[in-house]
């Protein structure tokens, strides 16, 4: 059963604008969830994470919205640049260190 | 620092032989995960291992068994290999002090061939 998901498998986004990256869960125990970043042949990489006392979290150009009460994240990359070219990941966990992933989406920042 | 290390990066073997991978992971870091990648399934969870124990195990056969050592590195093995389990094979490790939240950092991850 996919805890964590990901709907979109697939995004493109003309260089300069807002890439908005959405995953829902369905965990209500889950209290902390992170965004990563996989180019092909590596690991992901971590961009950026948000806890659940807090509802944004921003860096740089990178921002993570949490609404808890509609089990919903979204990562919005403003202005998206082509190296931004990726498959980005959510991941969520709760207590203990086990964390679930959604299936990825792949951004194409076109420029 | 040096990043989690994952040797060796490909590997090609036949059904029914088994392989050993290995996971260095970063310096200070003592919960080292193990995650399967396949096309359109996402990073599915294996095992945790912190402090030379399994503290959390997804949902594999047994076939897919790990260990970590006193210095936090970790072995994953895999017994009686099945075409199915051609994949992306990758390490992640984390400070796991107690009662944190944690972030967990990625190897480059160990591309597994099974024909």
């Amino acid at each position: 059963d996919q805890q964590v998901k990901q709907n979109s498998p697939s995004l493109s986004v003309q260089e300069g604008r807002i890439s908005i990256l959405n995953c829902d869960y369905t965990n209500s125990m889950f209290d902390y969830f992170l965004w990563y970043k996989k180019y092909p042949a590596e690991g992901p990489t971590f961009l950026i994470s948000i806890s659940s006392i807090k509802d944004k979290n921003e860096d740089g150009r990178f921002t993570v919205f949490l609404n808890k009460s509609a089990k919903h994240l979204s990562l919005h990359i403003v202005p998206s640049q082509p190296g931004d070219s990726a498959v980005y990941f959510c991941a969520a966990s709760g207590a203990g260190n086990q964390f679930y992933f959604g299936t990825g989406t792949s951004l194409t920042v076109i420029p | 620092k040096a990043g989690v290390t994952q040797t060796p990066r490909y590997l090609i073997k036949t059904r029914g032989q088994q392989v050993t991978l290995s996971c260095s992971p970063i310096s200070g870091h003592r919960s080292v995960s193990w995650y399967q990648q396949t096309p359109g399934q996402g990073l599915q969870f294996l095992f945790e291992y912190f402090s030379e124990t399994q503290r959390n195990k997804g949902n594999f056969p047994g076939r897919f068994s790990g260990r970590q050592f006193s210095n936090s590195r970790s072995e994953m093995n895999v017994s009686t290999l099945e075409l199915g389990d051609s994949a992306l094979y990758l390490c992640a490790s984390s400070l796991a002090f107690p009662g944190g939240q944690e972030t967990q950092y990625f190897g480059p991850g160990t591309r597994l061939l099974v024909l």
